[in-house]
């Protein structure tokens, strides 16, 4: 299986910040990775697909880059809402995979 | 509005089968892949398995010996059963709609999860 380890594990940040969260592939994936967003007793949603796309809806301060082994989550001028627990996930091949999770508290 | 909701019983015993349905509303299912994916209490996600309206799946290879992903076009839902149930196994069960193509897969809807507790 492919492998996929975030970090940090977790950060703190203040309203206004903004926050880099990486994911690292254990084998090449191209740009096949996603992020999403999960908050307490909620189900995970959709931030980001293959590596950059931004999911519709999805707040704009919110961005992914990378391809290869290593991805960036980029959150710009955090708000109150986006103080959650983020993963990514490789979808390369199955099992896709994903990473521990980014708890982002705040600060 | 799509919308998917899982169900089942919320207990099961050791040794025993797990089994839930997801009920598909505002799309049809003959229209995407579908998954499972669990999460244990305070733990991260894992990918159960998919499947396709044609009845084509691809389960992960750690519980691939006990699972089994059907579907019901007549009635849109699909459904997980997981045997030989352990400790190991008490999770949140979220069933979710894949986006799969070339170039991409990953899961744009889920369901509000069902927490499965292990227990005699």
């Amino acid at each position: 299986d492919i492998q996929v380890t975030q970090s940090p594990s977790s950060l703190s940040a203040s309203v206004g910040d903004t926050v880099t969260v990486t994911c690292r592939a254990s084998h090449s994936i191209d740009n096949f990775l996603n992020w999403y967003q999960q908050k307490p007793g909620k189900a995970p949603n959709l931030l980001i697909y293959a590596a950059s796309s931004l999911e519709s809806g999805v707040p704009p301060r919110f961005s992914g880059s990378g391809s290869g082994t290593d991805f960036t989550l980029t959150i710009s001028s955090l708000q109150p809402e986006d103080f959650a627990t983020y993963y990514c996930q490789q979808s390369y091949n199955t099992p896709g995979t994903f990473g521990q999770g980014t708890k982002l508290e705040i600060k | 509005q799509v919308q998917l909701q899982e169900s089942g019983p919320g207990l099961v015993k050791p040794s025993e089968t797990l089994s839930l349905t997801c009920t598909v509303s505002g799309d049809s299912i003959s229209s995407n892949y579908w998954s499972w994916i669990r999460q244990p209490p305070g733990k991260g996600l894992e990918w159960i398995g998919y499947i396709y309206y044609s009845g084509s799946t691809s389960y992960n290879p750690s519980l691939k010996s006990r699972v089994t992903i059907s579907v019901d076009t007549s009635k849109n839902q699909f459904s997980l059963s997981l045997s030989s149930v352990t400790a190991a196994d008490a999770a949140v069960y979220y069933c979710a709609r894949d986006r799969l193509g070339i170039g991409y897969w990953y899961f744009d809807l889920w369901g509000r999860g069902t927490l499965v507790t292990v227990s005699s």
